[in-house]
């Protein structure tokens, strides 16, 4: 089946320094979608994007959809301490309507003051 | 505006016993998906539902799983004879109709002793 591969696996930065993150696959994805999951609590979405080649951001988030549609990457610039989750991309492989969402294994964040 | 709404959170049951888990999706939304989490994974689909429909359930185990979501009333994930391996985090999502964004609910924590 598809599988998305995330890495880093972990990070442990200090506040303030940027963040980079990424997906790859080996197959061909349609929509990325990037969430943030805190401890004991369902994943909150952050951004998504439609398009290869697309730069979208949220504040201090940036993410882009990789040209060959096999990958995406997730910035975050200026980090604060309640950065401090795990992260999951997740991606769309399907045609004209939508459905299941395949997750990467997730980039835990750790900011130490 | 009320997110995504799952019940119980916590939810302990004996090997042998069925659990029931609940989900409501956002106002408007007619889709929903369920996803289990196991500790320190990334979210695997199970099930896709519209209203009275399974739209794709590629994810679900073959045996003691079942999902509905009934004309009225919310979305149900049932789990008979339950056992230790079933004990995981369960997300409930919900979009609207033509929209690849999957919201999600806090989620609904299944121990099996």
């Amino acid at each position: 089946g598809q599988q998305l591969n995330q890495s880093p696996q972990s990070m442990f930065i200090q506040e303030g320094e940027d963040v980079s993150m990424n997906c790859t696959s080996s197959s061909i994805f349609n929509t990325w979608l990037w969430y943030k999951q805190d401890p004991g609590e369902g994943p909150v979405l952050l951004i998504a994007l439609y398009k290869a080649g697309e730069l979208t951001s949220n504040g201090r988030l940036t993410a882009q959809f990789g040209i060959t549609r096999k990958d995406s990457f997730l910035n975050i610039s200026a980090s604060i301490p309640s950065d401090v989750g795990i992260y999951f991309c997740a991606g769309f492989a399907g045609g004209t309507s939508y459905g299941k969402l395949t997750f990467g294994q997730g980039t835990i964040l750790t900011v130490h003051p | 505006n009320a997110g995504v709404m799952q019940n119980p959170r916590h939810l302990v049951r004996r090997r042998g016993q069925e659990a029931r888990l609940r989900c409501s999706p956002m106002k408007g939304h007619s889709h929903v998906y369920w996803y289990r989490q196991l500790p320190e994974e990334g979210l695997k689909f199970m099930v896709y539902l519209q209203k009275e429909n399974i739209i794709d359930e590629s994810g679900m185990p073959k045996e003691r799983f079942s999902a509905e979501f009934p004309k009225e009333g919310p979305s149900i994930l049932r789990i008979q004879q339950v056992v230790r391996g079933d004990s995981a985090a369960y997300f409930c999502a919900s979009s609207p109709t033509g929209s690849a964004e999957q919201y999600f609910g806090p989620g609904t924590r299944l121990t099996v002793t």
